[in-house]
């Protein structure tokens, strides 16, 4: 069976703040995908990055990035010098050929206040 | 603009009542998703199609039906609503294979009175 256990349910951070939202998966299938997906109160959830079990090649893409280490079974996300328009829910999610569906965890409320 | 439309953002129906919840996509995608959303639990697959009149079941699809007689079209049916399907119902498409990006649509809140 595939999880996606993401422990924090809330954050609060002040502007400029770094910030990493933590995800841990569990599969036992070599061959995955692994999503991050933003939720903005509008509501509408927003593609962020893919990764496949083969690339652990961390990315960057402006103020975020991701670390992706398959010792920890651990995708995590992290905001540099966050802003308001950041306030979201942040949502990982795992895809497997064995299970052959998208596994969401349960989502992270960032808030970041002035 | 790729898209994906919900056909309402807030629903109150009755209990009891069928309810039809639409989503349309201009992205010609062979899947489409319906999820649920609720606090604490994430995520989570009610239904999905892979092609047109083809439909395979999530993890939660009791109390649920779908609909997709065209491509573009999917449509989640309740036939009989009740209380505890008060929630936040996503759609989504995407393009063949689960792990390409989907696209979401803005989602409908239900509430069953």
């Amino acid at each position: 069976a595939q999880k996606v256990t993401q422990a924090q349910t809330e954050i609060s951070v002040v502007e400029k703040e770094d910030v990493t939202l933590d995800c841990v998966y569990e599969t036992r299938d070599t061959t995955y995908y692994l999503f991050w997906y933003k939720q903005p109160p509008s509501g509408e959830l927003v593609f962020l990055i893919r990764r496949n079990s083969f690339d652990e090649q961390n990315e960057i893409s402006g103020r975020y990035s991701w670390n992706f280490q398959k010792s920890t079974s651990s995708f995590n996300f992290t905001i540099t010098a966050s802003q308001v328009v950041d306030s979201a829910v942040y949502f990982c999610a795992l895809y497997t050929g064995g299970g052959n569906k998208l596994t969401f965890g349960t989502g992270t409320q960032l808030k970041v206040e002035l | 603009d790729v898209k994906v439309t919900q056909s309402s953002r807030y629903l109150v129906k009755r209990t009891g009542e069928k309810v039809f919840l639409e989503c349309v996509q201009d992205m010609d995608h062979e899947n489409m998703f319906w999820y649920r959303q609720d606090p604490g639990l994430g995520l989570r697959l009610i239904y999905f199609s892979y092609d047109v009149k083809m439909k395979e079941k999530g993890d939660i699809p009791e109390g649920y039906s779908v609909s997709r007689e065209k491509k573009e079209r999917f449509s989640l049916i309740l036939e009989s609503a009740s209380t505890n399907q008060t929630s936040m119902y996503l759609c989504a498409s995407s393009a063949p294979g689960h792990n390409t990006e989907a696209f979401f649509g803005q989602g409908t809140r239900l509430t069953v009175v």
